[in-house]
């Protein structure tokens, strides 16, 4: 098994591009998350989906948004980079959302210029 | 809202020593995650804890669930240079099932 996997791995965008992030998991999880981590922050979860067909904001949603594109994916979009998203971001997946290990991917280091 | 505070924010320690940190929360917890993140990697899981008052191990590291529930602690035992890297707490927050991380403890072994 993969577990997590995310592309790509590095990206550097100039302000106003748009890209999407990608993450699959091959766990049969229900649930999975986008972190963003910034030096001395922690990680900050920006939206989630508890089970295929929903998704939710987390805790610092605005600029992104995601799509659960079956119990598998989970992208995530920016639609105009800010210099402010530079980041690096993590997908994470669990069994069921409450109260659960959540397992991550190795992360996408963003640049945006 | 909730908050998660680490300390220490970073150590040097001798190869061979043990090492203790701990997590601190403004409010009661009922599930305490410990995980390490490896430099350029995710975090992984290392210990999950579900009742107040819970220890438990895993090779050389020993988590505790405190008594309080606002609280929890890491050993990591005879340390090695491969125990390098960050060390998060994180649990759900209140009334969610959205969890929050600590900032993190930054480990650093002289060999």
């Amino acid at each position: 098994n993969a577990g997590v996997t995310q592309t790509p791995k590095f990206q550097v965008l100039k302000t106003g591009q748009s890209m999407t992030l990608q993450c699959a998991q091959d766990m049969n999880h229900n649930s999975m998350y986008w972190y963003r981590q910034d030096p001395g922050m922690g990680l900050r979860l920006i939206y989630y989906s508890a089970s295929e067909g929903t998704t939710d904001k987390g805790e610092v949603p605005n600029g992104y948004n995601v799509s659960r594109l079956n119990k598998r994916e989970f992208s995530l979009r920016l639609e105009s980079a800010a210099p402010s998203q530079t980041s690096v971001y993590f997908c994470a997946s669990s069994w069921l959302q409450a109260y659960n290990e959540q397992f991550f991917g190795p992360g996408t280091r963003l640049t945006v210029l | 809202g909730q908050q998660l505070n680490q300390s220490p924010q970073s150590m040097f320690i001798q190869e061979g020593e043990d090492v203790s940190m701990n997590c601190t929360s403004s409010s009661i917890f009922n599930t305490w995650l410990w995980y390490k993140q490896d430099p350029g990697e995710g975090p992984v899981l290392l210990i999950a804890l579900y009742k107040a008052g819970e220890l438990t191990s895993n090779g050389r590291l020993t988590a505790q669930f405190g008594i309080t529930r606002k609280d929890s602690f890491l050993n990591i035992s005879a340390s090695i240079p491969s125990d390098v890297g960050i060390y998060f707490c994180a649990g759900p927050n209140s009334g969610t099932y959205k969890y929050i991380f600590g900032t993190g403890t930054r480990l650093k072994v002289l060999a």
